[in-house]
């Protein structure tokens, strides 16, 4: 067990809708990451929240947000959604510091019918 | 932009042998972190080993140890005594030692199958 949390482990939806995935980061960990692994892509980072303020965006599209919140859990929120974004979504943590590796959670996959 | 290329993407071996997983990258910093990271079937992402770029001594972690050859950008991963346990997807990462840009940047992966 990582430690780190992704709810829900599933989802299945329709195009066009909008998804909220949630991510609760190891205790004390101030750095939540989201990644997607696709086929075509591989593992792909997409955002990086530190402290609840954004640090780092990668190729997240715009229909696509995150936040943090004050108890350091994160939100990733995809909306108008397309068959191109089924996926498997990873939550990592990491804490402060060079020296900090990254836990990652179990994922959410993503299936958009 | 760093890069990080697995050019192989399946390998086999046979159960109690040795193996040994390809990864190279790209990248103009002097200071990182490169990882390998196995990916059961579960989908967990699983920290193997991790090798610090200013060391000069290769990481080993029991039956896991890198090749980490710093100029050539090379880092292969070795499994010694290969386990049915060991099959699995393994993604080589890189990380910067720049705290503000601590993201992971991942090759596309090698499925490992191991035979009995």
């Amino acid at each position: 067990d990582s430690g780190v949390t992704q709810t829900p482990k599933h989802l299945i939806t329709a195009t066009g809708q909008r998804v909220t995935l949630r991510c609760s980061p190891r205790s004390g960990d101030l750095s939540v990451y989201w990644y997607q692994q696709s086929l075509d892509q591989g593992l792909q980072f997409l955002i990086q929240y530190y402290n609840g303020e954004e640090r780092a965006k990668g190729n997240i599209l715009e229909r696509f947000s995150a936040q943090q919140f004050p108890d350091l859990h994160s939100e990733l929120n995809l909306s108008s959604l397309e068959l191109g974004d089924s996926a498997l979504y990873f939550c990592a943590s990491s804490g402060s510091g060079e020296n900090t590796e990254a836990f990652f959670g179990q994922g959410t996959r993503l299936t958009v019918v | 932009a760093q890069t990080v290329t697995q050019s192989q993407p399946e390998m086999s071996v046979q159960e109690a042998e040795t193996v040994t997983l390809s990864c190279t990258y790209d990248t103009s910093e002097s200071d990182y972190y490169l990882f390998w990271y196995k990916q059961p079937p579960s989908r967990q992402m699983i920290l193997v080993i991790r090798q610090e770029a200013y060391k000069q001594q290769n990481a080993t972690e029991n039956r896991f140890s890198v090749n980490f050859q710093k100029a050539a950008k090379s880092f292969s991963l070795k499994i010694s005594d290969s386990q049915l346990g060991d099959a699995a997807m393994y993604f080589c990462a890189y990380r910067s030692a720049w705290e503000a840009n601590s993201k992971l940047t991942f090759g596309k992966g090698i499925t490992l199958s191991v035979r009995p």
